[in-house]
């Protein structure tokens, strides 16, 4: 298995919604990333996770909160989100050492905030 | 910190070859790397050097030169399908992560 799956594919949500997103790979990687990424930019590192701990956090407010229960899965919160996050949302894992360089990512959920 | 310059765009015809270049400036240096991205799509990866020179893959070619701060992927016998993003990445020793440069846009053209 070669993949990472995310969920959902879309979500739209209001202002002082709560909603998760999830992310899931079973390539026995041990870094798991997530980006965000608008239209026409690259994607933009939010956080990594490196054997499960929180390694990377580019200063991401607070409103998103990541999660690795296992690894396997990441989720990532959202709480009382601004229209300007709406991005596509990506996530990404990859094996340690010069595997950092090669990553896979998941398909992405397109997050619409009203 | 990191940065990397790429051109934004690039239009080719059907079966050329086109080249993509990509300089960077980091504080250390681990590898860069490319990948691709379609309309709509995730990104994927194409190639990664770490030494100096050419690595083949199949219809792709990525270059590598350290001492010039310097790269470039090379497509050949190009097809509509190769219409897409492309973005170079580099990633700084002791940082298990990469920055990506901000895409060049290629066009494949009948």
């Amino acid at each position: 298995d070669t993949e990472v799956t995310q969920t959902p594919k879309h979500l739209v949500m209001g202002m002082t919604n709560k909603k998760s997103l999830k992310c899931e790979q079973h390539m026995g990687h041990r870094a798991m990333y997530w980006y965000k990424q608008k239209a026409k930019k690259p994607p933009e590192l939010m956080f990594v996770y490196s054997y499960e701990k929180l390694s990377i956090n580019e200063s991401v407010p607070s409103r998103f909160s990541p999660e690795c229960p296992n690894s396997s899965l990441l989720n990532l919160h959202l709480h009382a989100l601004q229209p300007e996050d709406s991005a596509l949302y990506l996530c990404a894992s990859s094996q340690g050492g010069t595997g950092f360089n090669e990553q896979f990512f998941g398909p992405g959920t397109r997050l619409t905030v009203l | 910190g990191q940065s990397l310059e790429q051109p934004s765009e690039v239009t080719a015809v059907e079966g050329a070859i086109v080249q993509i270049n990509c300089t960077y400036q980091t504080s250390g240096f681990y590898g860069l790397s490319w990948y691709q991205q379609h309309d709509g799509g995730a990104p994927t990866f194409l190639s990664y050097n770490a030494l100096d020179g050419l690595e083949e893959t199949g219809r792709f070619s990525s270059f590598l030169s350290r001492s010039d701060s310097y790269g470039y992927l090379l497509l050949q016998e190009l097809q509509m399908k190769d219409s897409a993003s492309y973005f170079c990445a580099v990633r700084d020793t002791g940082r298990r992560a990469l920055t990506f440069g901000s895409g060049t846009r290629l066009q494949v053209q009948p």
